[in-house]
């Protein structure tokens, strides 16, 4: 099976201040990657994915992902960090379970706490 | 607004006594996914479908989950004989599957459970 692993329980950074939210993973074959977002009592938004071509993946609200083979990471960033970006951020990788290649399920990482001080 | 939308938002319960959850999809969405997630962990697979069939389920779905679709529209999720370790929120998600599908899932704000 697929998994992503997210090392970091939580993150702070300082509002302006570039943050960087990481994300190893462990695939069988090519990775379909993604970030999602999760605010209070809100539900889990996409943020960006990456299937193949370009490393470095954009996304909403000024977030970008940067593919790494060599060291199996796709950590999230963004160069100047707002307070209002303060949230849960999930890594998941698309998993084929036990049905085989059609399922399309995600498995997601524990999910990194994200701080950001005023 | 055309998102997933998932009801109620909150329940709680007694042990050992059933609940059920509804899922309605994107209107479009002919794949369901329910996933369920605790304080502090990611999302965990449950089951999916495709229009109306349920394609796989997780070994976590015990014999007291039962999920339907029965239009392929939206779906239910049943717990019956509630236990205490069955509180955690209960996320649906939906996706459109083509040849071309990456697997990007729009998920629902979730449903609640707490069992006393």
């Amino acid at each position: 099976a697929q998994s992503v692993a997210q090392p970091e329980d939580q993150v702070n950074v300082a509002e302006g201040n570039p943050l960087t939210v990481k994300c190893t993973y462990s695939v069988s074959g090519n990775p379909y990657l993604f970030w999602y977002v999760q605010y209070p009592n809100r539900g889990l938004q996409f943020l960006l994915k990456y299937i193949t071509g370009d490393n470095l993946v954009k996304g909403s609200y000024g977030f970008e992902a940067e593919f790494n083979k060599s060291q199996t990471s796709f950590h999230l960033k963004k160069p100047s960090a707002l307070v209002s970006d303060s949230a849960l951020y999930f890594c998941a990788v698309r998993d084929y379970g036990d049905s085989g290649a059609g399922s399309y399920q995600l498995t997601f990482g524990k999910g990194t706490k994200l701080s950001v001080i005023p | 607004d055309t998102g997933v939308s998932q009801n109620p938002r909150h329940k709680i319960t007694k042990r050992g006594q059933n609940v059920t959850f509804r899922c309605d999809p994107i209107s479009e969405h002919n794949r369901l996914y329910w996933y369920r997630q605790t304080l502090g962990q990611g999302p965990e697979f449950l089951t999916y479908f495709q229009n109306e069939a349920q394609l796989e389920k997780s070994r976590l779905l015990s014999d007291r989950f039962s999920a339907e679709r029965p239009k392929g529209s939206f779906s239910t999720l049943e717990i019956q004989r509630t236990e205490q370790g069955d509180s955690a929120m209960y996320l649906c998600a939906s996706s459109v599957y083509r040849t071309s599908n990456t697997g990007e899932l729009f998920f629902g704000e979730g449903s609640r459970l707490t069992v006393l």
